[in-house]
């Protein structure tokens, strides 16, 4: 079964830094693109970044580029995202998402977690 | 990447059959193929409901369907049903490599 668990969640004032992470099990994690996306409460869903099977490609939305980066350890099954500049438009629930495909990516998502929510307020 | 649009509410009765459309430009859901449609109960993940404009996963009703007309794609719900009651989203790939969503539907069954 596969399962995917964000982590790293907190209530973090503007201008600050956090890292969530997502541990990732029941399928063969280095075959595939990972992606976050986020929602804000009460809010639609917004694609935020991918990293390729090999951590050799990574993109990122407009919105958090420059401020953002994602990385995985795949001797970890591990993905993560390290957030700096944060700004009070970035409070949202953070979900990992694995992509359909194991050759490319299609910015299909057919595994979520449950996400974990960073609150960014002074 | 500007949002892909999405009317904000449809509605309908259980047996009926509703549409929900997804405008986007020719950079994105006009141009590829990579469309795909996202069902979302409240405080759930959301659930991949079509991939590739109208292929439904494996455990998916065949009461779900796709389809795309240029710039524009649609979901198709047949058959209503109460549980069908939730928010959707569709989502494309765009040509700068990026992903994008619609702002997203709520569907009520009256």
């Amino acid at each position: 079964e596969v399962q995917l668990v964000e982590s790293g969640g907190v209530v973090v004032q503007p201008g600050g830094s956090l890292r969530l992470s997502c541990a990732a099990s029941g399928f063969t994690f280095d075959d595939y693109t990972m992606h976050w996306v986020r929602q804000a409460p009460g809010k639609g869903l917004e694609w935020v970044s991918l990293i390729s099977w090999d951590g050799g490609s990574t993109y990122y939305a407009d919105s958090v580029k420059g401020r953002f980066t994602i990385s995985r350890d795949n001797s970890k099954n591990s993905l993560y995202l390290q957030m700096n500049s944060l700004r009070t438009e970035d409070t949202a629930l953070y979900y990992c998402a694995k992509d359909f495909d194991s050759s490319s990516w299609t910015y299909y998502f057919d595994y979520w977690g449950q996400g974990t929510l960073v609150t960014v307020s002074s | 990447q500007s949002a892909l649009t999405q009317p904000a509410s449809v509605s309908g009765s259980p047996g009926q059959s509703i549409t929900i459309s997804c405008t986007g430009t020719s950079s994105d859901v006009g141009g590829y193929n990579y469309v795909s449609w996202y069902q979302q109960h409240p405080g759930k993940a959301p659930k991949l409901m079509i991939y590739d404009v109208s292929n439904r996963p494996s455990g998916v009703s065949n009461r779900f369907s796709g389809s795309k007309s240029g710039n524009t794609a649609s979901l198709t719900i047949s058959g209503l049903q109460a549980e069908d009651e939730a928010d959707y989203y569709c989502s494309s790939y765009t040509s700068s490599s990026k992903g994008v969503f619609g702002g997203g539907t709520k569907l009520t069954v009256l």
